[in-house]
């Protein structure tokens, strides 16, 4: 079974700076998808940002952005400029492409990330 | 685009009650939906994933009697949960993914309570 690990249970950061959310996975498969998912207190989940594995160029949306070793089996978040309204749970996700377990979500522990002013 | 909306937002019911909480892809037609739990401060824990048409695939150890999956169609999913009891209260949060999509979306959740 595929495990996601975020080793990291609370992080901080000053307002502007940038921070960096780790996340290591376990999977014997050679396709699949990596999310990063943003919990703010309305505990409503948000995208943030994905990344599809046969493609080696890491994402990047606005100021996230990922680093994405394959082989390390590490997907780490990296936030720019931080802002207060980052402040939130996140969470690293796994979903494998194919199976009877395609779509299927196995999330990391969560992160929870504090901006201070 | 591709949302999902949950209802109701927060539900306080007495302890043997059922309760039923609707899941709706608002501008999407989505073949899959899931449901999660989830603790404070905790991890989503997936339920149950649902077909539309089909009978829902629960995880180990959520029963199934209690609670109820229906996907009546493409765009609306309910969780029923069937007598409820104190240890029932929790966050329940649905999610969507569209059809031949990799990308699921959230509604934003449902508080149970249960007295």
């Amino acid at each position: 079974a595929q495990t996601v690990t975020q080793s990291q249970p609370e992080m901080s950061v000053q307002e502007a700076e940038t921070v960096t959310l780790s996340c290591t996975y376990d999977t014997s498969e050679s396709d699949y998808y990596l999310f990063w998912y943003k919990q703010p207190p309305s505990r409503q989940m948000i995208l943030v940002i994905r990344q599809e594995a046969y493609k080696q160029q890491n994402a990047t949306e606005n100021r996230f952005s990922v680093n994405f070793q394959k082989a390390a089996k590490s997907f780490s978040l990296k936030i720019s400029d931080s802002q207060l309204g980052d402040a939130a749970m996140y969470f690293c996700a796994y979903m494998r492409t194919g199976g009877t377990s395609y779509g299927k979500l196995t999330f990391g522990q969560g992160t929870i990330l504090t901006v201070h002013p | 685009g591709a949302v999902v909306s949950q209802h109701p937002s927060r539900v306080i019911c007495k302890s043997g009650t059922s309760v039923k909480i609707e899941c709706r892809s608002l501008d999407f037609q989505a073949t899959t939906m899931f449901w999660y739990r989830q603790f404070p401060k905790k991890s989503l824990m997936l339920m149950a994933t649902s077909n539309e048409g089909s009978k829902a695939t629960y995880e180990q150890g959520v029963e199934k009697d209690k609670f109820l999956i229906n996907h009546a169609s493409l765009t609306l999913s309910t969780l029923t949960v069937t007598s409820a009891h104190p240890e029932d209260s929790s966050f329940y949060i649905c999610s969507a993914r569209v059809r031949l999509g990799d990308t699921q979306y959230f509604g934003p959740g449902t508080r149970l309570t249960v007295l």
